[in-house]
């Protein structure tokens, strides 16, 4: 079956420090990662994507690669700022376009 | 251009009434979205609207849940009579026609269920 896990939070960091979330996938098939944001008060929004095994997804900052061998898809950034505070989630989509997230990490950066 | 809007944001109800949430999606969007977060669990695919078609409803948990999209617009999820297990986050997305690997969702603020 396809499945989207990602590491447990909520993870608490100082600005400028260096983030990672864990995330694995198992799916049949070849399938599109992503990663959203949820900002406090909003809706989910796409962060970044990758459609294929060995691409870099980035944005804001935030960087993604799309890992095969090891079926993950980590996010990390170099240095958060307070602005970063969200809850992030990883998701697959398969080929039949069904859409399958992980529980969600609380990040939470202090000044 | 607006975006995804969802209302009510919050709903308390008792168990055993009835609510009724609605999704207005991306004006053009012909793919429609539900999607369900229990407190602390992953996000739930529930079904797709494809104008107003469902696609898939394969999510769907019970028939308790009921979706329609009249038009092909916006859409609505009521769930009769609502149980305890139920409470969580709705989200609904759009998107425009799938072209391949381009697809991207866009997500409403979601409504906060709560079954008392």
């Amino acid at each position: 079956g396809n499945s989207v896990t990602q590491m447990e939070g909520p993870v608490t960091l100082s600005e400028e420090a260096f983030l990672t979330i864990n995330c694995t996938y198992t799916a049949t098939g070849y399938p599109s990662l992503f990663w959203y944001v949820q900002y406090p008060g909003e809706g989910l929004q796409l962060l970044l994507k990758a459609t294929k095994a060995d691409d870099k997804g980035s944005n804001k900052g935030f960087e993604a690669t799309y890992r095969k061998e090891t079926t993950s898809f980590h996010l990390e950034k170099g240095s958060v700022q307070v602005s970063d505070s969200a809850v992030y989630f990883c998701a697959l989509r398969t080929r039949g376009n069904q859409f399958y997230f992980g529980t969600g990490t609380s990040l939470t950066v202090i000044p | 251009e607006a975006g995804v809007t969802q209302f009510p944001s919050h709903s308390v109800i008792e168990k055993g009434q009835t609510v009724t949430l609605r999704c207005d999606p991306i004006s053009g969007h012909d793919n429609l979205y539900w999607y369900r977060r229990v407190m602390g669990k992953e996000i739930k695919f529930l079904l797709h609207f494809v104008k107003e078609s469902k696609q898939d409803e394969s999510g769907m948990p019970n028939n308790r849940f009921l979706a329609e999209r009249t038009g092909g617009t916006y859409s609505t999820l009521k769930v009769q009579p609502a149980e305890l297990e139920d409470s969580g986050v709705y989200f609904c997305a759009s998107s425009p026609d799938w072209d391949g690997n381009q697809e991207t969702q866009y997500f409403g603020p979601g409504t906060r269920l709560l079954v008392l």
